[in-house]
């Protein structure tokens, strides 16, 4: 089965610098690929996703994530952060109709 | 985009009542829904997969007789909590998927249930 590995477990920025959300899958083939945000006490939402295609895609909120097959990853870039992206990120695999998810990275944004 | 309710978003209750926890797909059918826990700070664990009209197939070490799942159709699947504890507190979300085989699961806004 597919599973997911978010190495960071919180990270720190400080508003408008980049940001760039580690996220590492293991899968036989290629699968499907998402981020999602979920803000406290909150559902998901999707940031963005990778079927096919073009390797760099652009989301909403200004986010964009590059999936490189060489390394078996998927990272998540903000050229500039705002306060309200503080939040948890999470990246998630899907095939045959099963979806996993990462730990979670935490995004704490500051002044 | 497909769009999934869940209701109550808060619920509160005694220790051993049950508390149901329903999930719908407002704008397409869902022929798969999911069920998820999410303590604070850690990320989802599935708890159940169930497909229209038949069984839930639970993950290793989820209770199916304490989280009773029934999907009776395409647009709705409920999530009961039978005779709930304190421990039983959680965040509990669910997602669907459509019709397409691209494992792309669309998300209810979560039901945090509290157990006194």
């Amino acid at each position: 089965a597919q599973s997911v590995t978010q190495p960071d477990i919180h990270i720190t920025v400080s508003e408008g610098a980049s940001l760039e959300l580690r996220c590492n899958y293991s899968y036989g083939a290629t699968p499907y690929l998402f981020w999602y945000v979920q803000s406290p006490g909150q559902g998901l939402q999707l940031l963005l996703k990778y079927f096919s295609g073009d390797t760099l895609v652009q989301g909403i909120k200004g986010f964009e994530a590059e999936f490189k097959r060489s390394q078996s990853s998927f990272n998540l870039r903000k050229p500039s952060v705002h306060w309200s992206d503080a939040a948890e990120y999470f990246c998630a695999v899907a095939a045959n109709n099963d979806m996993r998810f990462g730990a979670g990275t935490r995004l704490t944004v500051k002044p | 985009g497909a769009v999934v309710s869940q209701h109550p978003s808060w619920v509160i209750c005694k220790s051993g009542t049950s508390v149901k926890i329903e999930c719908r797909s407002l704008d397409f059918q869902a022929t798969t829904m999911f069920w998820y826990r999410q303590f604070p700070k850690q990320s989802l664990m599935l708890m159940a997969t169930s497909n229209e009209g038949s069984k839930a197939t639970y993950e290793q070490g989820v209770e199916k007789d304490k989280f009773l799942i029934n999907h009776a159709s395409l647009t709705l699947s409920t999530l009961t909590v039978t005779s709930a504890h304190p421990e039983d507190s959680s965040f509990y979300i669910c997602s669907a998927s459509g019709l397409s085989n691209t494992g792309e699961l669309f998300f209810g806004e979560g039901s945090r249930l509290t157990v006194l």
